[in-house]
């Protein structure tokens, strides 16, 4: 069963401080990361994709992978409150699908 | 900006009644992806289809759900009859999965809320 587990949240976080935001995947198979922001009622929205170990900055968004520890991470510098979202974590399996957390819910407090 | 297109954004409709849904995917997208998605959860993925060909409908519930993709570019969920339970957000996304430009993100359109009463 491949698994992706996120922290359900809410986290909440001042404005202009650094969100946190964590997720740990089950299929060592993948080797594609996304993570997609949603607001309440809308679709997803694909903010940031990794392939490699490391970071990949763009902009105030900040992605890091560890494939060894099976980890991946979001970072969002100088939070705004347009930012509050649930955020999800997908990594992609071999067949090209997605698998899903449930997402984190983040709010940005003015 | 290319954009994946769906209709209806809304639709309410009574349970045992027959409800579809359209998809438009990005030009040149061959993989397109229908998706249900309940409030909480994240995507539950219910059939990818690779141009006209379907890949993989195995979370899909056969007995009251179909789709098709019969020219491999815009693509129809079905459902009939409807149940209470069906009551969810439907997802369209689609994806180039080029492998020789290391391409595989899904872009997605802005889904059609389906309320069963």
């Amino acid at each position: 069963q491949k698994e992706v587990e996120q922290n359900s949240g809410p986290l909440s976080v001042p404005e202009g401080a650094i969100a946190s935001l964590n997720c740990t995947y089950s299929d060592r198979g993948s080797q594609s990361f996304f993570w997609y922001r949603q607001y309440s009622g809308k679709s997803p929205e694909l903010i940031m994709f990794i392939y490699s170990n490391g970071d990949k900055e763009d902009g105030r968004f900040t992605a890091q992978l560890n494939k060894a520890s099976q980890y991946v991470s979001l970072l969002i510098r100088d939070s705004q409150p347009s930012d509050s979202a649930t955020y999800l974590c997908a990594p992609m399996d071999s067949n090209y699908q997605l698998i899903w957390g449930a997402g984190t819910k983040l709010i940005i407090k003015p | 900006e290319a954009e994946v297109a769906q209709s209806p954004r809304y639709k309410i409709t009574e349970k045992s009644q027959a409800v579809a849904f359209w998809c438009d995917p990005i030009s040149g997208h061959a993989t397109l992806y229908w998706y249900r998605q309940i409030l909480g959860q994240g995507p539950e993925l219910l059939v990818q289809f690779q141009d006209e060909s379907v890949v993989d409908d195995s979370q899909l519930p056969k007995d009251r759900f179909s789709a098709e993709r019969l020219k491999g570019v815009d693509s129809t969920l079905k459902i009939q009859p409807a149940e209470l339970g069906d009551s969810a957000m439907y997802l369209c996304a689609s994806s180039l999965v080029d492998v020789g430009s290391d391409s595989y993100e899904q872009y997605f359109g802005p889904g059609t809320r389906l309320t069963v009463t």
